[in-house]
């Protein structure tokens, strides 16, 4: 198993330009997540799914946008980048299952808006 | 609502225990806690569904108070190994977002 997988691991983007992170799961969750963490910060919410065509947004979701055409992947789009997505991506698959209810973490991608 | 943390920082020798406290305004479904180490991702480290139970391995363990909504990380005997930001995550139920709390920095020093 692979587990959480994403690409790119670093990227520079100029102001309005666009780009999609790519986020691939190999243990057949429903559920998944987007999140970003500030310098120094915790983690906020971007956009959630709980399976295959259901998508639902978090806390931050402004700028971004989601599909989950499949249970494996969860890209997210950032439309128009601005400085103020600078930040490192994290996404996320979860078991959900009560007390072995676990969440796993892909290895981030780190963007930089310039 | 951002569950709160503390303290927000610790500094602990090798064999010292440490506690970690999170608190929620929200009523809890369950608690998670993850350790997160300078330039990597979060690591899931245990989960407490609400009942009040007390969850560990080997020298790490929680607690969950759902009618105070709070949850405490015990770290007992610290090793180097644990230095990182620990983070707390709170479900509210519904569909299972997972909010995180406000991290607190734990670094153990020989």
């Amino acid at each position: 198993n692979a587990g959480v997988t994403q690409t790119p691991k670093f990227r520079i983007l100029k102001i309005g330009q666009s780009m999609t992170l790519q986020c691939t799961q190999d243990m057949n969750h429903n559920y998944m997540y987007w999140y970003r963490q500030d310098p120094g910060m915790g983690l906020k919410l971007i956009y959630y799914s709980v399976g295959a065509g259901i998508t639902d947004k978090g806390e931050v979701p402004n700028g971004y946008n989601v599909s989950r055409s499949t249970t494996e992947d969860f890209p997210l789009r950032l439309e128009l980048a601005a400085p103020s997505q600078t930040s490192v991506y994290f996404c996320a698959s979860r078991t959900m299952a009560g007390f072995t209810d676990t969440q796993y973490f892909g290895p981030g991608t780190r963007l930089t808006v310039l | 609502q951002q569950p709160v943390q503390s303290p927000q920082a610790v500094i602990l020798r090798e064999g010292e225990d440490a506690v970690i406290n999170c608190s929620s305004s929200k009523a809890l479904y369950s608690v998670h806690w993850y350790r997160q180490k300078h330039g990597e991702a979060p690591v899931f480290l245990m989960i407490l569904l609400k009942g009040g139970e007390q969850k560990g391995h080997e020298k790490i363990s929680a607690s969950f108070n759902e009618k105070k909504q709070q949850s405490s990380l015990y770290l007992t005997a610290s090793q180097l190994s644990y230095s990182g930001t620990y983070f707390c995550g709170t479900d509210s139920g519904g569909y299972q977002k997972v909010t995180f709390g406000t991290g607190t920095k734990l670094q153990v020093i020989p």
